[in-house]
């Protein structure tokens, strides 16, 4: 089973452009990379999803290199309120039954 | 739409008693997960769904711990004779493959505060 590694915590400034880079050196061919966002109190968030070069949407771009070893979110120009919890997760995208392995993610703090 | 709901969001219990969390998906979504999150930790696998059947429930601790999805759509998960360790928030979340989604993009509800005193 593919496994990540992230930073355990980041901080931050408020207007500034933040990258959290995961390490999934075991990941199979099809699997794709996830993130998710998870607020105090809240269930996680799913952010962004990809399998390889650049994804963007209105949150984030997700950065994969050609290896697919490592993936970078990328949050632009935070705010406060992008303080949050976020896990990078690796998996098949079309099988189901696959479930998804869940680590500590990357505390990230924004501050003013 | 209506998200991923679950009830009770806050439930009590002494230890031994038995407890029922309940989770509704977002409506036409056939499969259903239930999590366990402890503080500090992600969520934790407990059961898959895939319409009315259990079709993973690897995630399981022991034979205390029961899942249900009679119609396929609202789950209960059900716990005996509870005990302290499984205090926890008890996430619930579903996905479907419609609208160019994927399994992988899963919705979660609130989830549920167990405290087993």
């Amino acid at each position: 089973l593919a496994k990540t590694t992230q930073p355990i915590s980041m901080d931050s400034y408020e207007g500034q452009e933040v990258n959290i880079t995961c390490s999934h050196n075991n990941i199979a061919t099809n699997d794709y990379i996830t993130w998710y966002q998870q607020f105090p109190s809240q269930g996680p968030r799913f952010i962004i999803q990809g399998y390889k070069t650049k994804v963007t949407n209105e949150v984030a771009s997700l950065f994969i290199p050609a290896d697919r070893k490592s993936s970078t979110l990328s949050l632009p120009r935070v705010s406060l309120s992008d303080t949050a919890v976020y896990y990078c997760l690796v998996g098949p995208i079309m099988d189901s039954n696959y479930q998804l392995i869940w680590g500590a993610g990357t505390k990230l703090i924004i501050k003013p | 739409g209506a998200g991923v709901s679950q009830t009770p969001s806050n439930k009590v219990t002494e230890k031994g008693k038995y407890v029922e969390l309940r989770c509704d998906p977002i409506s036409g979504h056939t499969a259903l997960y239930w999590y366990r999150q402890s503080l500090g930790q992600g969520p934790e696998f407990l059961i898959y769904f895939q319409g009315t059947g259990a079709a993973d429930d690897s995630g399981l601790p022991n034979d205390r711990f029961f899942a249900v999805r009679p119609e396929g759509s609202v789950s209960t998960l059900k716990i005996q004779r509870t005990e302290r360790g499984d205090s926890a928030v008890y996430l619930c979340a579903s996905s479907s493959m419609t609208s160019g989604r994927t399994f992988n993009e899963q919705f979660f509800g609130p989830g549920t505060r167990l405290t087993v005193l």
